[in-house]
């Protein structure tokens, strides 16, 4: 399978623990995104990166949150300190620059749910 | 601000029947319009989108969107609906001002009854 994969698909955690999510992109796609959807709303842009510079941050983005591209392939998502609000499915998508019309690719997600 | 509007939170059609399903837009300038299918547990698949030309796009599984410039909208269409069309849809538009952002609207349900 060659598109966007995530790892896990699910993850249970207690708040208060930290998580870290895996988005394997399409191979060479330079262009690679998460977006946070909870139940009912549409997903919400989190962060992008450009290769391994991470170029842009929503607001979205507390300072618990960190995500890294280090080698411009694979990219991970770190939660610290869990909250209960936290509880959303994570979505990753990748995209190859080719110009300003290129389209995301979508994962298949990473569901957390905080108890 | 940039915004997209689905006006209807489900939208139920009998199969055979044609189905639109809606969406308005709010951006500075001309927009990059994208439509979205999500089936439950998965992720997005790309449907199809409007950058310029032709206000008629054609995308997968038969789909169509019509692009309105005076009426801000970009309806998803297709003319003989189908009960494996049923899913969560989402309307999007990039910001031409800034590439790297999709704003997504809340979703519509298309629910097709056999």
């Amino acid at each position: 399978d060659t598109g966007v994969s995530q790892d896990p698909r699910h993850k249970i955690t207690k708040r208060g623990q930290n998580v870290t999510f895996r988005c394997d992109p399409i191979s060479e796609h330079n262009r690679l995104y998460w977006y946070r959807q909870t139940l009912g709303q549409g997903p919400e842009f989190l962060t992008y990166f450009q290769n391994e510079a991470q170029l842009e941050k929503s607001r979205l983005l507390s300072d618990r949150f960190s995500a890294e591209r280090p080698k411009g392939s694979f990219s991970t998502l770190e939660i610290q300190r869990t909250e209960q609000g936290d509880s959303a499915m994570y979505l990753c998508a990748s995209s190859v620059q080719e110009t300003s019309t290129d389209t995301q690719y979508f994962g298949p997600g990473t569901r957390l749910t905080v108890l | 601000a940039q915004s997209v509007a689905q006006p209807e939170d489900q939208v139920n059609v009998a199969e055979g029947n044609p189905l639109t399903v809606k969406c308005t837009y709010s951006v500075s300038g001309n927009p990059y319009l994208f439509w979205y299918v999500q089936y439950p547990n998965r992720g997005l698949q790309f449907l199809l989108k409007y950058i310029t030309g032709d206000n008629l796009v054609k995308g997968s599984y038969g789909f169509e969107a019509e692009f309105n410039k005076s009426q801000t909208s970009f309806h998803l269409k297709k003319p003989s609906a189908l009960v494996s069309d049923s899913a969560l849809y989402f309307c999007a538009v990039r910001d031409r001002n800034n590439f790297n952002k999709f704003y997504f609207g809340s979703g519509t349900k298309l629910n097709v009854k056999p």
